[in-house]
């Protein structure tokens, strides 16, 4: 079975600031990682995916995340926060080879100081 | 492409009436899955289908909901009746060809408020 856990509900950080919102998943097969942004009255929006290639992966507005399979992490970063970033940042997983449907994780709301 | 369409994004309703919520998916997409959002219990999946079947309901929370999708362009999810605690934001998501590496596509969601 699958499972993710995102540490902190909230994340505080001043403009100009690194940002880090941490992310550990339980999988018994090699999973896909996704990382989703919403935004205050959207629906999610893609920031990044794993999906077996390169550990560290790039994705949009400056922000990386990079597997870590001896630790079952997937912590999300970005080297300067920006006033934009605020958003609620949601981790999910899907199983290779399982049900494929993806299990999110309560999301982390980063707010961002000026 | 417009992207998942949903409708409306903003309904109040009575307890004990009837609501339908509507979705238009991304064209071509093959996966359709309708979420609940909410502070107490997160983003729940509450139902998907695969080229317009069915495919795992178990999410729904009881009889009271029930979905369709009568074409590849249009689900819905009705709730009948409506009580207060159904009071969340919904929301539709397609992907194309899921297999584990397609990310979901999610429409701006549907507030209700049931009062």
């Amino acid at each position: 079975a699958q499972s993710v856990t995102q540490l902190g509900s909230h994340v505080s950080v001043s403009e100009g600031a690194l940002v880090l919102l941490r992310c550990n998943y339980s999988s018994s097969v090699p999973p896909y990682l996704f990382w989703y942004v919403q935004y205050p009255n959207q629906g999610l929006q893609l920031l990044l995916k794993y999906t077996s290639a390169a550990t560290l992966v790039k994705g949009i507005n400056g922000f990386e995340a990079e597997f870590k399979k001896s630790e079952t992490s997937f912590h999300l970063t970005k080297p300067s926060a920006h006033m934009s970033d605020a958003a609620e940042y949601f981790c999910a997983v899907s199983e290779s080879g399982g049900s494929y449907i993806p299990t999110f994780g309560r999301g982390t709301s980063l707010i961002v100081h000026p | 492409d417009a992207g998942v369409i949903q409708s409306p994004r903003h309904e109040v309703t009575e307890m004990g009436q009837e609501v339908t919520l509507r979705c238009k998916p991304i064209s071509g997409h093959d996966y359709l899955f309708w979420y609940r959002q909410t502070m107490m219990r997160g983003l729940e999946l509450l139902i998907y289908f695969n080229n317009n079947v069915p495919i795992d309901d178990s999410g729904m929370p009881e009889d009271r909901f029930s979905a369709k999708m009568p074409n590849a362009s249009f689900s819905t999810l009705k709730i009948q009746p409506s009580e207060p605690r159904d009071s969340a934001v919904y929301f539709c998501a397609s992907s194309l060809r899921f297999l584990g590496n397609s990310p979901l596509h999610f429409g701006n969601g549907t507030r209700l408020t049931v009062t």
